[in-house]
C-alpha cells in the first residue's frame, strides 16, 4: 500500500507563487507517475497535469501551461507542483495522486490535499 | 461545463440500487479510453473506486461495479448504505485535449 503525504496549507498574495510537495512511501517511487488535481471551494475535481518519476516527462493541461511546473526528486520520493502568478480564483485544495499502474491514468493513491488560499 | 457529463445528483433508499452515468464523446470514452471512478466522502480526499472501467481495487466492496459502452460509462451501487453518501466522479482521457478529464461529479444522497 502506498501512503501519500502533502505539505501544509498556504496563504499567498495575488501574483505570488506556491510550491506544494507530495511525498510517497511504501513502494518503489521510480515507477510512478504523479498527477495533480485541484478542487475549488464547492466545485468538482480538475486535472492539472502529470509528471513521470522515471524520466521527468510532463503533461500539463492547456489551462495551466506557462504557470505550472511539476517536478520530482526520486532521492526523497517527493514530487512538487509550483504554480506562479497566483490569482484569487486559484484558491483551492490541491491534491497529488500516485499513478502506480492499476490502469492507464488511474490515480490509485491520493494525498490528503493542500489548501492554498490566495488573498490580498 | 465538464467534458464528461454526469447527473448533478442521484438518490436512493438504503438497500436499493442506483446508477450514475458518465457521458462522453468520440474523443474520450467513445475512442475506447478507459473510465475510472472516484468516491469523495465529505471533507476527505477522493479515493479510487473503479479502474479500467470495470475493475475494483482491493478493499472496495463488490456492491460497486462499473461498465462502459460506446460513449458512456456507468457506476452501479447495490445494497445502498448510509456511508455511501458521497460525491462520485468519473475520469477518462481525451485525445483531442491530450489531457485527462473529470466529470462534474454526482452527489449521492441515501434517503
Amino acid at each position: 500500500q502506498v501512503q501519500v503525504e502533502q505539505s501544509g496549507g498556504e496563504v499567498k498574495k495575488p501574483g505570488a507563487s506556491v510550491k506544494v510537495s507530495c511525498k510517497a512511501s511504501g513502494h518503489t517511487f521510480s515507477g510512478f507517475g504523479i498527477s495533480w488535481v485541484r478542487q475549488a471551494p464547492g466545485q468538482g475535481l480538475e486535472w492539472m497535469g502529470w509528471v513521470s518519476v522515471y524520466n521527468g516527462d510532463t503533461n500539463y493541461t492547456q489551462k495551466y501551461q506557462g504557470r505550472v511546473t511539476m517536478t520530482t526528486d526520486a532521492s526523497t520520493n517527493t514530487a512538487y507542483m509550483e504554480l506562479t502568478n497566483l490569482r484569487s480564483d486559484d484558491t483551492a485544495v490541491y491534491y497529488c495522486g500516485v499513478n502506480s499502474g492499476y490502469s492507464y491514468g488511474s490515480i490509485d493513491f491520493w494525498g490528503q490535499g493542500t489548501l492554498v488560499t490566495v488573498s490580498s | 461545463q465538464s467534458v464528461l457529463a454526469q447527473p448533478p445528483s442521484v438518490s436512493g433508499a438504503p438497500g436499493q440500487r442506483v446508477t450514475i452515468s458518465c457521458t462522453g464523446i468520440s474523443s474520450n470514452i467513445g475512442a475506447g479510453h478507459d473510465v475510472h471512478w472516484y468516491q469523495q466522502l465529505p471533507g476527505t480526499a477522493p479515493k479510487l473506486l473503479i479502474y479500467g472501467s470495470t475493475d475494483r481495487p482491493s478493499g472496495v466492496p463488490d456492491r460497486f461495479s462499473g461498465s462502459k459502452s460506446g460513449t458512456s460509462a456507468s457506476l452501479a451501487i447495490t445494497g445502498l448504505q448510509a456511508d455511501d453518501e458521497a460525491d462520485y466522479y468519473c475520469q477518462s482521457y481525451d485525445g483531442s485535449l491530450s489531457a485527462w478529464v473529470f466529470g462534474g461529479g454526482t452527489k449521492l444522497t441515501v434517503l
